[in-house]
């Protein structure tokens, strides 16, 4: 079975600053990895994702996150955050084949201040 | 048009009510999930379906049935809700590849 372990449920940080997220995964097998985006009262929207290939993966609204199978990690990185970044962010976890599903995280709240 | 589509958007209904909850696709993907959303737990997999006659429990079932009606249609019922059911409900679908698609959301409240 494969899980998801955020390790923030928040994390505060001032405008222009750079932020992390971080995300462990468990998996038996390998993995596609992803980061997903909700703002307030909204749906959830596709950051980025991991399927193969470079490990260093560029999403949209200026973010990437790096696949780092030793560590099993997939953490999210901006380098400058601006008050629009206020979200909800979710890792979430799947594997490649007919039978897959798709497994999240408890979520970061990510609060931007001035 | 919404490629995935769920219906109502928000809902209030009484304890003990029946309340089925539906999402339609036309993505053409035979793979269709729910989920629910709860502050501080995530996204959670109630009923997952790989095709039309293919339905599967999710992590947290109980409480909930589905029907899969046709490729394109998924529907979550509670057959009586109760209070620890009031959520924000998701449905997606997938084509495989690691591409999934969400729909807008379901907004319960049962009081």
């Amino acid at each position: 079975a494969q899980s998801v372990t955020q390790l923030d449920s928040q994390v505060p940080v001032f405008e222009e600053a750079p932020v992390e997220l971080r995300c462990n995964y468990s998996s038996s097998v390998s993995v596609y990895l992803f980061w997903y985006v909700q703002y307030p009262n909204q749906g959830l929207q596709l950051l980025l994702k991991y399927l193969s290939g470079s490990t260093l993966v560029k999403g949209i609204n200026g973010f990437e996150a790096e696949f780092n199978k030793s560590q099993t990690s997939f953490h999210l990185r901006k380098p400058s955050v601006h008050i629009s970044d206020t979200a909800e962010y979710f890792c979430a976890v799947s594997t490649p084949g007919t039978a897959s599903k798709l497994t999240f995280g408890t979520g970061t709240r990510l609060q931007v201040t001035l | 048009d919404a490629d995935v589509t769920q219906t109502p958007r928000n809902r209030i209904t009484k304890t003990g009510k029946r309340i089925m909850l539906e999402c339609s696709q036309t993505k053409g993907h035979d793979r269709m999930y729910w989920y629910r959303q709860d502050p501080g737990l995530g996204l959670r997999l109630i009923y997952y379906s790989f095709d039309v006659k293919d339905i599967n429990k999710g992590e947290i079932s109980d409480g909930y049935s589905v029907s899969r009606q046709a490729q394109a249609k998924f529907s979550l019922s509670l057959e009586s809700a109760i209070p620890n059911q009031t959520a924000l409900y998701f449905c997606a679908t997938s084509g495989g590849q690691g591409s999934y698609t969400f729909g807008s959301g379901t907004r319960l409240t049962v009081v």
